[in-house]
């Protein structure tokens, strides 16, 4: 099974400044085709978690661009440009390479 | 609107059994593979099973294989999880979650059904 590993374990930030999020995992996640199988999901206090940026760095529908993906292999990274107070959450990583699917276990961002 | 609407939550003891379900609606159900993805108490995430479209291609997660099994009516816009010989850290808030079509991508999930295994 491919190991998820995500740092910090959580993250107080300040609304307007920037804030990086990291996940490693233990097999490359980078496809033949040239996509990175990796998701990053938010998960809201009380809510169910949403989709942010899938394949490693593109943007799901309706996610603001203050938020981005990179990397590529087996270190990835989220970065908010400017954090805003409805960005808190949990935030984690899923490799989306092979089954089992897998998740790191997450990020959390408080202001 | 996408809509996942998780059903059959409840409290059982261990080794009983419970199933699970889950009604889609607002896309064509039978063209999307869909998953269980659990959350214990206050802990993370965890992808427990996933079917495809077709319902042939069914894959577990190692805690649950042999005990869960998954599966899904297409005519009625539905999934389903049967468990079985259920434990005490099956205890989770279960997803019903859709997949996006491009390779395991989470797009929609429902708001979750609370499965208590306690004796």
């Amino acid at each position: 099974d491919i190991v998820m590993t995500q740092s910090p374990l959580s993250l107080s930030v300040t609304p307007g400044e920037p804030a990086s999020i990291s996940c490693r995992s233990s097999q490359s996640l980078l496809h033949s085709n040239g996509n990175n199988h990796l998701d990053w999901y938010l998960q809201k206090p009380g809510q169910s978690p949403r989709l942010l940026i899938y394949l490693g760095s593109t943007r799901a529908s309706g996610v603001p661009d203050r938020f981005s993906g990179s990397g590529s292999g087996t270190v990835f990274t989220l970065k908010i440009s400017r954090v805003e107070a409805e960005d808190v959450g949990v935030y984690y990583c899923m490799q989306a390479q092979q089954t089992p699917l897998t998740f790191g276990g997450g990020t959390k961002v408080e202001i | 609107e996408v809509k996942l609407v998780e059903s059959g939550g409840g409290v059982v003891q261990p080794g009983g059994s419970l199933t699970l379900s889950c009604a889609a609606s607002g896309f064509t159900f039978v063209d999307f593979a869909m998953h269980w993805v659990r959350q214990a108490p206050g802990q993370g995430l965890e992808w427990v099973s996933l079917v495809g479209g077709d319902v042939r291609h069914k894959v577990y997660a190692d805690s649950v294989k042999g005990r869960f099994t998954i599966s899904r009516d297409n005519s009625r816009n539905s999934l389903y999880l049967q468990m079985n010989s259920l434990r005490t850290d099956d205890t989770a808030l279960y997803y019903c979650v859709k997949d996006d079509g491009d390779g395991y991508n989470f797009d929609y999930w429902g708001q979750g059904t609370l499965v208590t295994v306690t004796s």
